[in-house]
C-alpha cells in the first residue's frame, strides 16, 4: 500500500502570498497524483489531476508539479476563500487508493 | 449539471445494518466508475470501495472487507454502499465520488451522507 505524506500539517500564511504545499508518496507514482480543496462542512474539490492538470473552472494561481515521489501545490496570490484543508491523493497503484492526512492553510 | 445525491446515513446502533444510496444524474452514469470515500469526523478522507461501470470490478479497503458491500443499479442511475455490523469506528460522512475518465481522480463529489454509531 502507497503511503502519502504532507507537509507541513499546518501552513500559515497571509493573503496575497503565496503558499506551496507538499506531499511524498512512498513510492514512486509517476503523475498519477490529484489535489483537493475542502472548506468545512462541504465535500472536496478536484483542483489538480494528473499532478499538474487543473481540474475545469480552477483558477490558475493554482498549480501543481512534481512526479516520482515528491509533488507540491502553490498557490499564489492567496485570497480569502483559499483557506481551507488541503489533500493529495494517489491513483497509480490501487487498490487502495490512499490520501494524504491533509496540510490545513490559515491565515496569519 | 453533473450531481450526485447522497441518502441513507443516520444514527445506529452498533452491530446495525445501513443502506447508503447515491443518486447521480447529469452524466452517462452507465460509463463511469464509481466510488465511496468516508471521512470520520475531524478526521482525513479515506478510501472505502470502488465499482466500475458494469460492475465486473468491485474492491474495498482491506480493513472493510466483509462487512461493506457496494453496488449499482445502472437502469437507476444509483450506486449503494450496505454496511453490516457497524461499530463506532464507522462513525463518518460518506461521500459518493465519480471518478474522472482516463484517470482515477474524484471530479466530483456528493455533498455526503452522516453515518453515526451509537447506543
Amino acid at each position: 500500500e502507497i503511503v502519502m505524506t504532507q507537509s507541513p500539517a499546518t501552513l500559515s500564511v497571509s493573503p496575497g502570498e503565496s503558499a506551496t504545499l507538499s506531499c511524498r508518496a512512498s513510492q514512486s507514482i509517476r503523475s498519477n497524483l490529484a489535489w483537493y480543496q475542502q472548506k468545512p462542512g462541504q465535500a472536496p474539490r478536484l483542483l489538480i489531476y494528473g499532478a499538474s492538470t487543473r481540474a475545469t473552472g480552477i483558477p490558475d494561481r493554482f498549480s501543481g508539479s512534481g512526479s516520482g515521489t515528491d509533488f507540491s501545490l502553490t498557490i499564489s496570490s492567496l485570497q480569502s476563500e483559499d483557506f481551507a484543508v488541503y489533500y493529495c491523493h494517489q491513483y497509480n497503484d490501487w487498490p487502495p487508493y490512499s490520501f494524504g492526512q491533509g496540510t490545513t492553510l490559515e491565515i496569519k | 449539471e453533473v450531481q450526485l445525491v447522497e441518502s441513507g446515513g443516520g444514527l445506529v446502533k452498533p452491530g446495525g445494518s445501513l443502506r447508503l444510496a447515491c443518486a447521480a444524474s447529469g452524466f452517462n452514469f452507465n460509463t463511469f466508475s464509481m466510488n465511496w470515500v468516508r471521512q470520520a469526523p475531524g478526521k482525513g478522507l479515506e478510501w472505502v470501495s470502488s465499482i466500475n461501470s458494469r460492475s465486473s470490478y468491485i474492491f474495498y479497503a482491506e480493513s472493510l472487507k466483509g462487512r461493506f458491500i457496494i453496488s449499482r443499479d445502472n437502469a437507476k442511475n444509483s450506486v449503494f454502499l450496505q454496511i453490516n455490523n457497524l461499530t463506532a469506528e464507522d462513525t463518518a460522512v460518506y461521500y459518493c465520488v465519480r471518478m474522472k475518465p482516463t484517470t482515477n481522480a474524484g471530479d466530483y463529489w456528493g455533498q455526503g451522507t452522516l453515518v453515526i454509531v451509537s447506543s
